[in-house]
């Protein structure tokens, strides 16, 4: 494609509600990463993936944050048990590759946990 | 540890004007690279500029030019002849090109270009 997409634009959802987060990284680019934003921060690094599998899982908060790539293009952020601290912007990013440092990002994915 | 530091939270610059945003960073790593980003309100992180650590020469991509100072371990963004579109929040990000290769950013800076 184009660009980075990210679906849903946003999302509201209850507290202890399971949510899934997907990116469509550019065609090609074998490097995908997952940030999360709060409110008035900088990005915070939650993971990165080179092709399949998760190179650097050190960002992700808890076990209740997990991400897929299966097939080396889309993944998926996926919540449990959502808190109201999950609440966040979620950027995806990809580059060419993992050795690229130039990474391009999608619109982001507004999660609102009531 | 790896930081970046933005000092201005808020700046304003009348239209066609020049404004200079700064940014400090800390590394002990020898290969990296900066970053400015831009990010309107609609949240699309945007590409500005982009510097190689080991390039003494500063980026410059029309409009927007950097001031790297690598003993300083500074690295500021100028833009010139600012427009409107301009405005939004502007960040700072390193990347170091190790084993650890995700970006490391500031708080970020809200640029306001007024008419």
């Amino acid at each position: 494609g184009a660009g980075v997409s990210q679906t849903p634009s946003n999302k509201v959802t209850e507290k202890g509600k399971y949510v899934e987060l997907r990116c469509d990284p550019i065609s090609g680019h074998t490097a995908l990463y997952w940030y999360r934003q709060s409110l008035g921060q900088g990005p915070e690094f939650l993971i990165y993936f080179q092709g399949t599998g998760a190179a650097d899982d050190s960002g992700l908060p808890n076990d209740r944050f997990f991400a897929v790539r299966p097939e080396g293009s889309v993944s998926t952020l996926k919540i449990q048990r959502t808190e109201r601290g999950d609440s966040a912007v979620y950027l995806c990013a990809s580059s060419r590759s993992g050795g690229s440092p130039t990474q391009y990002f999608g619109p982001g994915t507004r999660l609102l946990v009531l | 540890a790896q930081t970046v530091t933005q000092s201005q939270p808020e700046m304003s610059v009348q239209e066609a004007e020049t404004v200079t945003l700064s940014c400090t960073y800390d590394t002990s790593e020898n290969n990296y690279y900066l970053f400015w980003y831009k990010q309107p309100p609609s949240r699309q992180m945007i590409l500005v500029i982009r510097q190689e650590a080991y390039k003494q020469q500063n980026a410059t991509e029309n409009r927007f030019s950097v001031n790297f100072q690598k003993a300083a371990k500074s690295f500021s963004l100028k833009i010139s002849d600012s427009q409107l579109g301009d405005t939004a929040m502007y960040f700072c990000a390193l990347y170091n090109a190790g084993n650890n290769r995700k970006l490391i950013w500031g708080l970020g800076t809200s640029l306001a270009v007024n008419p």
